[in-house]
């Protein structure tokens, strides 16, 4: 079956650039998503068709994807962005990677 | 306002099944679709399949095939997901969300979530 693979963490400190990855045999073909959940809530969709911003979503996240590879860069990252990452994508079917934890201190 | 309202948490035994509705409103239901999405305590996201609110056409994990049942009734604007033969690691959080952007997925409004408590 498909899978996405991301890192475990990232850790960054206020003010500095995050990158979370996520790697897929199918990502030069199909759309990359992203999504952020603070603990106990709903997730919130950040990034969608590779990067592209919801209405409401800050400016400084952004996403791109090269080959295998698709990259959600949060620019000046804030105390307020600790979160866990997820990235989606589909084959035939959907499927998120595992998560990354990112930490902001 | 876009809004989707998930049924009660639930408490079942092994073997049993559940059905969690998620009831839309503020949009016109038949124009997109709805993604079901869980998350097991500790764990990451598990996307479990879509279905279209316009023609009911499915696409379900294959993990999940043979045991879940995605559907809906647009006299209410309301889906239903329905998982069978339940085990303790169906326990987890079940959330629907809107699919605004194709590809199956998840897009900008969820549901609050419903936990379903699989124990003996």
């Amino acid at each position: 079956s498909y899978e996405l693979t991301q890192p475990p963490s990232v850790s960054v400190s206020p003010g500095q650039t995050a990158r979370i990855t996520c790697s897929g045999d199918a990502l030069p073909k199909k759309y990359a998503y992203w999504y952020q959940q603070k603990s106990g809530q709903a997730p919130v969709l950040v990034i969608y068709e590779d990067s592209k911003r919801p209405s409401g979503i800050p400016e400084r996240f952004s996403g791109s994807s090269s080959g295998t590879m698709a990259t959600l860069t949060i620019s000046g990252a804030q105390v307020e962005d600790e979160a866990d990452y997820y990235c989606y994508s589909t084959d035939s079917s959907g499927v998120f990677g595992g998560g990354t934890k990112l930490t902001v201190l | 306002q876009v809004q989707l309202v998930q049924s009660g948490a639930e408490v079942k035994k092994p073997g049993a099944s559940v059905k969690v509705s998620c009831k839309a409103s503020g949009y016109t239901f038949t124009s997109y679709g709805i993604s079901w999405v869980r998350q097991a305590p500790g764990q990451g996201l598990e996307w479990m399949g879509w279905i279209s609110a316009y023609n009911g056409n499915t696409n379900y994990a294959q993990k999940l095939q043979g045991r879940v049942t995605m559907t809906t009734d647009t006299s209410t604007s309301t889906a239903y997901m329905e998982l069978r033969s339940l085990r303790s690691d169906d326990t987890a959080v079940y959330y629907c969300a809107r699919g605004d952007y194709g590809d199956y997925g998840p897009g900008d409004y969820w549901g609050q979530g419903t936990l379903v408590t699989v124990s003996s």
